[in-house]
């Protein structure tokens, strides 16, 4: 089975902290995507990067960067966390083959003061 | 511009009755399509996905949905409720033209069973 992983479950910064997220997939994949999750609008995307040091804008980029070094992680970062930033954050990868679908980490729940 | 409308937030249903979750999507072109569960505290699981083959689609733990292209939907059912399918559902769907895997999510549907 496909396992994504995240290295928080709850997280909780102040106001101009800069936070890291990590994701991590054990199955070679070669896309790996980073959400938000809001009551009410479902999951945005944010980033995705489909290779090593590749990345792409998602629809809310705007406040966060990502890095890819290895293939298998794929990291989240807010330069300067701010209130509106409170979410909950999934991880989800994919590879080239097999289909459409998707797989999701558990959620890291980040709450910024 | 492709979307996906969920026609619920919420859902009671009583354990033993069906449920019906409804999902009305617009795309110019025929989409892939995907139900999602989320548990509480736990990630996304894929419950079954259309990729134009059969209209009507078989997932995990019941469920299924049919994709009607004439009325745009894609609606998740299940005959008899259990309560441990109170969870949260999403409907998606994937864009037939893009650049890249994205996929679009509808808002959430949270079911609930009551006993």
């Amino acid at each position: 089975d496909v396992k994504v992983t995240q290295s928080s479950r709850y997280l909780v910064k102040r106001t101009g902290e800069k936070v890291f997220l990590e994701c991590v997939q054990d199955m070679d994949h070669e896309n790996m995507f980073w959400y938000r999750q809001d009551p009410g609008l479902g999951l945005r995307l944010i980033y995705f990067s489909y290779d090593v040091k590749m990345k792409e804008k998602g629809d809310i980029p705007e406040g966060y960067s990502v890095s890819r070094e290895k293939k298998e992680r794929f990291s989240l970062i807010l330069e300067s966390a701010s209130t509106n930033q409170t979410s909950m954050y999934l991880c989800a990868s994919k590879g080239v083959a097999g289909g459409n679908e998707q797989f999701f980490g558990p959620g890291t729940r980040l709450t910024v003061l | 511009a492709q979307s996906v409308t969920q026609l619920d937030s919420h859902v009671s249903v009583s354990e033993g009755t069906p449920v019906l979750l409804r999902c009305n999507y617009s795309s110019s072109y025929s989409p892939s399509l995907f139900w999602y569960v989320q548990h509480p505290n736990k990630g996304l699981q894929l419950l079954l996905k259309y990729t134009s083959a059969a209209t009507l689609v078989k997932g995990i733990n019941g469920f299924e949905a049919e994709f009607k292209k004439s009325e745009t939907s894609f609606h998740l059912t299940k005959p008899s409720a259990h309560m441990s399918d109170a969870a949260e559902y999403f409907c998606v769907v994937r864009p037939p033209l893009g650049g890249y895997n994205k996929l679009i999510f509808g808002a959430g549907t949270r079911l609930a069973v009551h006993p």
